[in-house]
């Protein structure tokens, strides 16, 4: 099975701040990769997929990129909206397989 | 709009079964993949199974295979899961997911999730 190894597991920003999620494979996955956010409570949502294509109505401040093995997801400028968990997720090989999750907090 | 919504879990005695149901609207229904995800109680996401868009094809996690069945019906626009020989470790928060594609791959739509505890 492929393993998703997500870094920093939580981070404190502010509003405004520039943030950036890095999220590891054990073995090449192409840039079959994926980005959900999910807020307290609340069903997760897609944000990205194939690495760096936004989903139909997700705002432009959020990006990714990478290939291969390595990936990250960047928020431009983080609102008070943004403060979520977010989790990478292959779909390279089954079994599919998520990340642990990053939680973005309040500084 | 998508709307998934989830039915069918409750508290169940290790060892016994539960059928989990997803009705879905607001999209054709038989063009895509579907697929569970569970949520253990303050843990990250599980993906536990996927059916392609005519029912062909089943895929499962290693923690649930030989134990739980995915299936749908195109014609009711409901996905299924059968799981049997339960265990507390199955408990968990559980999600339908659409796919964007006619085979398992990328969720783009989220159920809000049945609970279900397993627990004696």
């Amino acid at each position: 099975d492929i393993q998703m190894t997500q870094s920093p597991s939580s981070l404190s920003a502010s509003v405004g701040d520039k943030v950036t999620i890095t999220c590891r494979a054990s073995q090449g996955i192409n840039i079959s990769l994926a980005w959900y956010q999910q807020k307290s409570g609340k069903a997760p949502k897609s944000l990205i997929y194939d690495s760096s294509t936004l989903q139909s109505g997700v705002p432009s401040k959020f990006s990714g990129s990478g290939s291969g093995t390595d990936f990250t997801l960047t928020v431009s400028s983080l609102q008070p909206e943004d403060f979520a968990i977010y989790y990478c997720q292959q779909y390279d090989s089954y079994p599919l397989t998520f990340g642990g999750g990053t939680k973005v907090e309040i500084k | 709009q998508v709307q998934l919504v989830e039915s069918g879990g409750g508290v169940v005695l290790p060892g016994r079964s539960l059928r989990l149901s997803c009705a879905a609207s607001g999209f054709t229904f038989s063009y895509y993949a579907i697929h569970w995800v569970r949520q253990a109680p303050g843990k990250g996401l599980e993906w536990v199974a996927a059916i392609s868009y005519d029912g062909s094809g089943k895929s499962y996690a290693d923690s649930v295979k030989g134990r739980f069945t995915i299936s749908r019906d195109n014609s009711k626009n409901t996905l299924y899961l059968q799981m049997n020989s339960l265990r507390p470790e199955d408990t968990a928060l559980y999600h339908c997911a659409k796919d964007i594609h006619l085979f398992g791959e990328v969720m783009d739509y989220w159920g809000q999730g049945t609970l279900v505890t397993v627990s004696s």
